[in-house]
């Protein structure tokens, strides 16, 4: 599975939209990009996940840039309930369910 | 739909104890996943279960070991325990989709284990 690079930590203020960039610059094609995040000691909640397209649904939008290089989270209006730590995640359709993850970006969305 | 659960939530043992810790999947899930999530390691894979058969192994040493039964529920054992095996052990349930697809994974709550 190809490696993901995020920033350590992010800071957003309520109600506005978080954008969330990840680089995964070795994508292969069959290689989808999968969002998930941690609120502190629970485990970690699915978010969103896409190949090529862009996705949206009813927690967030997932830009994928046309190379799919690199991939934007999206929450458009951020509240104090987001503040966790959001992993991006790259995984290979076939096979394996494991899931490689990094130290992801840890949000906090400020009143 | 009821989500993954795990039991218990949380646990404390004693070096070179046992403990098995429980999850049942989503329902119609068949495909369940453990992880360990350290501070100093974060979040890493253990094994995988899929039809009662061990699919997928992380580099973990021999002393954790999993099952799973007819109905996909799972259990994880850690035998001998050190004090490094104190983390939260996350399940993760999904289909998966036919020929083989992978699907999205969902976590339970997780199992806090304290080793003193």
């Amino acid at each position: 599975d190809a490696k993901t690079t995020q920033p350590p930590s992010m800071d957003c203020a309520e109600g506005r939209a978080a954008n969330l960039p990840c680089n995964h610059s070795t994508i292969s094609g069959n290689e989808y990009v999968y969002w998930y995040r941690q609120i502190h000691s629970q485990g970690p909640q699915y978010i969103i996940h896409g190949l090529k397209n862009n996705e949206t649904n009813e927690m967030a939008s997932l830009i994928i840039t046309e190379d799919r290089k690199s991939s934007t989270l999206i929450l458009p209006h951020a509240t104090l309930r987001d503040t966790a730590v959001y992993y991006c995640i790259v995984r290979g359709i076939q096979g394996a369910q494991k899931l490689v993850f990094g130290q992801g970006t840890r949000l906090t969305i400020n009143p | 739909k009821a989500g993954v659960t795990q039991t218990p939530r949380y646990l404390i043992k004693t070096r070179g104890q046992q403990v098995t810790l429980s999850c049942s999947p989503i329902s119609g899930h068949r495909s369940v996943s453990w992880y360990q999530q350290t501070p100093g390691q974060g979040l890493q894979f253990l094994f995988e279960y899929f039809s009662e058969t061990q699919r997928n192994k992380g580099n973990f040493p021999g002393r954790f070991s999993g099952r799973q039964f007819s109905n996909s529920r799972s259990e994880m054992n850690v035998s001998t325990l050190e004090l490094g095996d104190s983390a939260l052990y996350l399940c993760a349930s999904s289909l998966p989709l036919a020929g083989g697809t992978a699907d999205t994974q969902y976590f339970g709550p997780g199992t806090r284990l304290t080793v003193l």
